[in-house]
């Protein structure tokens, strides 16, 4: 079984440019997370999907930070315009559903590195 | 201040070696997960506990769900290089399966 997809693995901008990773979940789970791992700290969650339509993203700096998973497939974070306090690994995982004690299967991550 | 302490933030030990980490709250999780990561990947569920008191024991690693559900620790025996990594706990507060995870305790084993 393929695991989380995610692209690209390594990303280096200029602050105030924009930036897009791009996450494959795997195949039939209908639940979707992001989080941001800064260096030395724990995963924070920032936003949840289930299908298509958003659950939690209470802690997703709205003002710069979007995501979307359109068809209840594949999703997108995009941050624009980034700052240097958003260098940090953003991974993606996923679950069969948002139940309780569902594994939530992380992909390698997309580190982003903002000079 | 996270929600989740987790102790200590490092630690070297020699091949052979005994430890434990700790994972700290003041809040009651409906139930708690560890994780193992390493370098260039993401975390890989190693254990869920949900009842308080729970043990559970996966090779030479033994996990503990406190009784009131607020605080856990996993204990590594004869700790073996492969063991190198961090250890993530990570509590659910509700219903659900949305995590809040700790701050990590890395982990190095030296042959």
């Amino acid at each position: 079984e393929a695991g989380v997809a995610q692209s690209p693995r390594y990303k280096i901008i200029e602050k105030r440019q924009s930036v897009a990773f791009w996450c494959n979940p795997i195949s039939g789970h209908a639940t979707l997370y992001w989080y941001q791992q800064i260096l030395g700290q724990g995963p924070k969650l920032l936003i949840q999907f289930q299908n298509n339509g958003v659950v939690d993203d209470s802690q997703l700096p709205k003002d710069r930070f979007s995501a979307e998973r359109l068809k209840g497939v594949d999703s997108t974070l995009k941050i624009q315009p980034a700052k240097l306090e958003d260098s940090a690994v953003y991974l993606c995982a996923s679950s069969l559903t948002s139940g309780s004690y569902n594994e939530q299967f992380f992909g390698p991550g997309t580190r982003l590195t903002v000079l | 201040t996270q929600l989740l302490e987790q102790s200590p933030q490092f630690l070297s030990i020699q091949e052979g070696e005994n430890l434990t980490v700790y994972c700290n709250s003041s809040s009651v999780f409906s139930s708690l997960q560890w994780y193992r990561q390493e370098p260039g990947e993401g975390p890989v569920l190693l254990v869920t506990v949900v009842t308080g008191g729970e043990v559970k024991k996966l090779k030479r690693l033994t996990f503990q769900f406190g009784d009131a559900r607020k605080d856990s620790s996993l204990h590594i025996t004869a700790a073996q290089p492969g063991d190198t990594g961090l250890y993530l706990c990570a509590g659910a507060l509700g219903a659900g399966n949305m995590l809040t995870f700790g701050g990590g305790t890395r982990l190095m084993v030296k042959p």
